[in-house]
């Protein structure tokens, strides 16, 4: 079955750290999204990406990184500049005239 | 940009009834609209979408409606079970082409009581 995978499910990161959450695709879509939710603020856009090799800053791109090396391949760094780390992420992706499909997500929590 | 405000943040309703969730976006150019459900610890699953040049669509139980002169679209869901509860979402995008990204409301929670 085709879908999305995200990985690890949960996470934990020291302070200072810089730790890399996985999102992968079997779709064979290409435009790819990293979200973040947050109680009550619904989900916010990170980084979104349209083709391999090419990335756009969403609304709260601070304190974030990706990559696009590969078609099925969306990884979000998460480095120590973000001052508050602690949410659920999620990685969509979309092709064509319709709604993007999500991953089951990953928690990250800053001990 | 675009802005989605999603009313109300909660609702409670008992088995049976039926249960309405109501969004408003900014941007006029605005022209896909889906709805999205979220249970507790995974991600969203879209639900029923509409684009802007259709004016309501069902699936079963689950409706919704567009007015594109007020900027309003709701998600209607009728004889409601349990395992409706959950969090729902609804979302804007414009130009849809499939890479274009959507703004997301901040979701209602939908409570279901047996």
């Amino acid at each position: 079955d085709g879908g999305i995978t995200q990985s690890p499910k949960y996470l934990f990161r020291k302070e200072g750290q810089n730790v890399t959450l996985s999102c992968e695709q079997n779709l064979n879509h290409d435009a790819m999204y990293w979200y973040r939710q947050d109680p009550g603020q619904g989900l916010r856009l990170i980084y979104y990406s349209q083709i391999v090799n090419d990335f756009q800053k969403g609304d709260i791109a601070e304190g974030y990184s990706v990559s696009r090396e590969k078609k099925e391949s969306f990884p979000l760094t998460v480095t120590s500049a973000q001052k508050n780390p602690t949410a659920f992420y999620l990685c969509a992706s979309s092709r064509g005239e319709r709604g993007y499909t999500f991953g089951s997500g990953t928690r990250l929590t800053v001990v | 940009g675009e802005n989605v405000e999603q009313h109300p943040s909660t609702l409670s309703v008992q088995e049976g009834d039926s249960a309405v969730i109501k969004c408003t976006y900014s941007d006029s150019a605005s022209n896909y609209f889906p709805w999205y459900k979220q249970e507790l610890g995974k991600g969203p699953q879209l639900i029923i979408d509409i684009r802007s040049n259709v004016g309501e669509k069902k699936d079963q139980r689950i409706a919704v409606t567009l007015n594109k002169t007020a900027k309003h679209f709701s998600l209607h869901i009728t004889e409601t079970q349990p395992e409706d509860s959950a969090v729902y979402f609804c979302a804007a995008s414009g130009k849809w082409s499939g890479y274009s990204t959507l703004t997301f409301g901040k979701g209602t929670m939908l409570l279901v009581s047996p």
